[in-house]
């Protein structure tokens, strides 16, 4: 297994388009993040799955943002009607749910976005 | 709310030196946990050391140590005999429940 994966890598997209990320996890981990990083700041928690089932999503992810995970394999992230303040990283992790902190994420390479 | 300060933009150390990356944290939660994590350049981030706050004992990974104080909410990480190779970004992270919550960084140079 070579890890967690993420595409594309980057995307350049308009104002007011749709963009779609997708991560895959590494096999049988049975939890998925996504967060977000802009330039100068740690990554923020957006969402979180357990399994297939999205359990945990924070006031950061407004309507226009949508994540799935269907089959708790894959997972993919829908921005709608991008804005230039959706330009960042995005991260995608994923854990083998092990209790408490004894949990260790691993991270993908992220996604670009810029948002002209 | 949950946050996480981490005071130290940037730091700089020689090689085979020791240097000290500062995070303090603030949470209401009983049961949390502790994280350091490294994002070196353009490569994806990884797990550096974990801590549990029930643990008193501080966590020891190889080079990496930390000196956790629970009442003052402090988490320092220390790294020994600093290698090329520790160049990063250095995130301090608090988990409480299923959210983690990290600090901005601080992007530590060793210099040769």
């Amino acid at each position: 297994d070579t890890g967690v994966s993420q595409n594309p890598r980057h995307k350049i997209t308009k104002r007011g388009q749709n963009v779609t990320f997708r991560c895959d996890p590494i096999s049988e981990h049975n939890r998925l993040y996504w967060y977000r990083q802009t330039l100068g700041q740690g990554p923020e928690f957006l969402t979180y799955f357990q399994n297939e089932a999205q359990l945990e999503k924070s006031r950061l992810l407004s309507d226009r943002f949508s994540a799935e995970r269907p089959k708790g394999s894959f997972s993919t992230l829908e921005i709608q009607r991008t804005e230039q303040g959706d330009s960042a990283m995005y991260l995608c992790a994923s854990s083998d749910g092990l209790a408490g902190g004894q949990e260790t994420q691993y991270f993908g390479p992220g996604t670009r976005l810029l948002v002209l | 709310a949950q946050t996480v300060t981490q005071s130290q933009p940037e730091m700089s150390v020689q090689e085979a030196e020791t240097v000290t990356l500062s995070c303090t944290y603030d949470t209401s939660e009983n049961n949390y946990y502790l994280f350091w994590y490294k994002q070196p350049p353009s490569r994806q981030m990884i797990l550096v050391i974990r801590q549990e706050a029930y643990k008193q004992q501080n966590a020891t990974e190889n080079r990496f140590s930390v000196n956790f104080q629970k009442a003052a909410k402090s988490f320092s990480l220390k790294i020994s005999d600093s290698q090329l190779g520790d160049t990063a970004m250095y995130f301090c992270a608090l988990r409480t429940g299923n959210q983690f919550y990290f600090g901005t960084g601080t992007s530590l140079t060793v210099i040769p």
